[in-house]
């Protein structure tokens, strides 16, 4: 059972494009929810998270909007670069039985110049 | 310089031997897990420990075994009985200090199959 769908699975996005990428869940006990960037042959980085009392967060040019009623939550990434191209992972875990994420399945993410 | 090492980077195995994955991490943190990546998937679990002398399966554990002697380390054995070994595992941290949930991943090691 897979407990937090991610998709798309890849995007190809334009050098100062806007890249969103969603995330929905089933459990309504997760109360955490990190993105993670990782590349080729390393290990995943947290990029930013956030908790279900606040609906946005923003971090530079990242951004997560929250919608506790749907279950949903995405990640924006404004001003696109080259750089960010990577797989991008949404995870989510709830306080008590070791913090354990579950994650979705990725997102390659391409921005071209 | 404070964080999270995996060895080795690339290991090679043939069919029904055992390996060990090294993880140490000198972040200081109390919580310490072992994920697989395979390709087109997402992480899955495969054991976590809260504190030293004490571990948890998570969602993949048969085939893996696991230790926590020391609160710094937490070696992964992949035993013959894994029937697909072949994957890139993550280690990863966390403070169980305040209320922050974030995991810190170590840089990986590759496992191969032959």
């Amino acid at each position: 059972q897979q407990q937090v769908k991610q998709s798309p699975q890849s995007l190809i996005v334009q050098k100062g494009g806007i890249s969103i990428i969603n995330c929905a869940y089933e459990n309504t006990a997760f109360d955490y929810f990190p993105w993670y960037q990782q590349f080729p042959g390393k290990g995943p980085a947290l990029l930013i998270a956030i908790r279900p009392d606040v609906s946005e967060k923003k971090e530079g040019r990242f951004t997560i909007s929250f919608n506790k009623s749907a279950k949903q939550f995405s990640l924006h990434i404004m001003d696109s670069q080259p750089g960010d191209s990577a797989t991008y992972f949404c995870a989510a875990s709830r306080a008590g039985g070791g913090n354990k994420l579950t994650f979705g399945t990725g997102t390659q993410l391409k921005v071209e110049l | 310089d404070g964080g999270i090492t995996q060895s080795p980077k690339y290991l090679f195995r043939k069919e029904g031997q055992n390996v060990t994955l090294s993880c140490e991490q000198n972040l200081n943190h109390d919580a310490m897990y072992w994920y697989r990546q395979d390709p087109g998937q997402g992480l899955r679990l495969i054991y976590y420990s809260q504190i030293v002398n004490d571990f948890q399966k998570g969602d993949i554990a048969e085939g893996y075994s696991v230790s926590r002697e020391k609160k710094e380390s937490f070696p992964l054995t992949v035993t013959s009985a894994q029937k697909n070994p072949t994957a890139f595992y993550l280690c990863a941290s966390r403070s169980r200090a305040g209320t922050t949930d974030t995991q810190y991943f170590g840089p990986g090691t590759r496992l191969t199959v032959l």
